[in-house]
């Protein structure tokens, strides 16, 4: 099966700017989370999708945003950027219960200037 | 509280020797997942490992273990046989059976393993 896939890999925006990121999931995984990586903050949860709904949602701004279509793919939306959402986004899908592993794509690499 | 604990910002090993990386973690939900993952300086997260709450015996995915140890809530990964390609970090992460598939990390342990 082929993993899963980000797009695009790398992206510089300026602050005020807004982006979107996308995310296809292993073929078969219904469950999409999205995470933000920081040097300073670790890995935080932003949210996560099921069949098109939003499941569980981190404590980030309305700024960051998320879908999920009907195929499982995702994408993430982050309106008027500021320099601090220069980050490694990570998307996850995962398998079903009682397992639910997570397995990640390569990331995308947002750089705010 | 923190959900995950990882207690070793950077660890170092011998090439082919075994290394422990510690994890603890906090929860009152009697269902849970412990995962570890490892990311390499590309930046991918990489699954490693999986114990489950009610599993009765430690995880174990070829040179990988996991100590379970339920009553001390910790689950240390244990790498045997290190090889030059284990350098990278090591998060260690728990699902709770109420939150639904909300992973929580730990910060990570630098491991790097020494020719």
């Amino acid at each position: 099966k082929a993993g899963v896939t980000q797009t695009p890999r790398y992206l510089i925006k300026t602050r005020g700017q807004q982006v979107t990121l996308s995310c296809s999931p292993i073929s078969g995984h219904r469950s999409v989370s999205w995470y933000q990586q920081t040097p300073g903050q670790g890995l935080q949860f932003l949210f996560e999708y099921f069949s098109e709904t939003q499941r569980n949602k981190g404590n980030f701004p309305g700024r960051f945003s998320g879908r999920q279509f009907s195929n499982s793919r995702s994408e993430m939306n982050v309106s008027t950027l500021e320099l601090g959402d220069s980050a490694l986004y990570l998307c996850a899908s995962s398998t079903d219960p009682p397992q639910e592993t997570q397995y990640f794509g390569p990331g995308t690499r947002l750089l705010v200037l | 509280a923190q959900k995950i604990t990882q207690t070793q910002p950077g660890m170092f090993v011998q090439e082919k020797e075994a290394v422990t990386l510690d994890c603890t973690y906090d929860t009152s939900d009697p269902s849970y997942g412990l995962f570890w993952y490892k990311q390499p300086s590309s930046g991918e997260m990489i699954f490693l490992i999986y114990q489950g709450s009610y599993d009765q015996q430690n995880a174990t995915e070829g040179r990988y273990s996991l100590n379970f140890q339920k009553a001390r809530k910790s689950a240390n990964l244990v790498i045997s046989a290190s090889q030059l390609g284990d350098s990278a970090m090591y998060f260690c992460a728990m699902r709770e059976g109420s939150t639904g598939n909300q992973f929580y990390f730990g910060t990570g342990t630098s491991l790097t393993v020494i020719p």
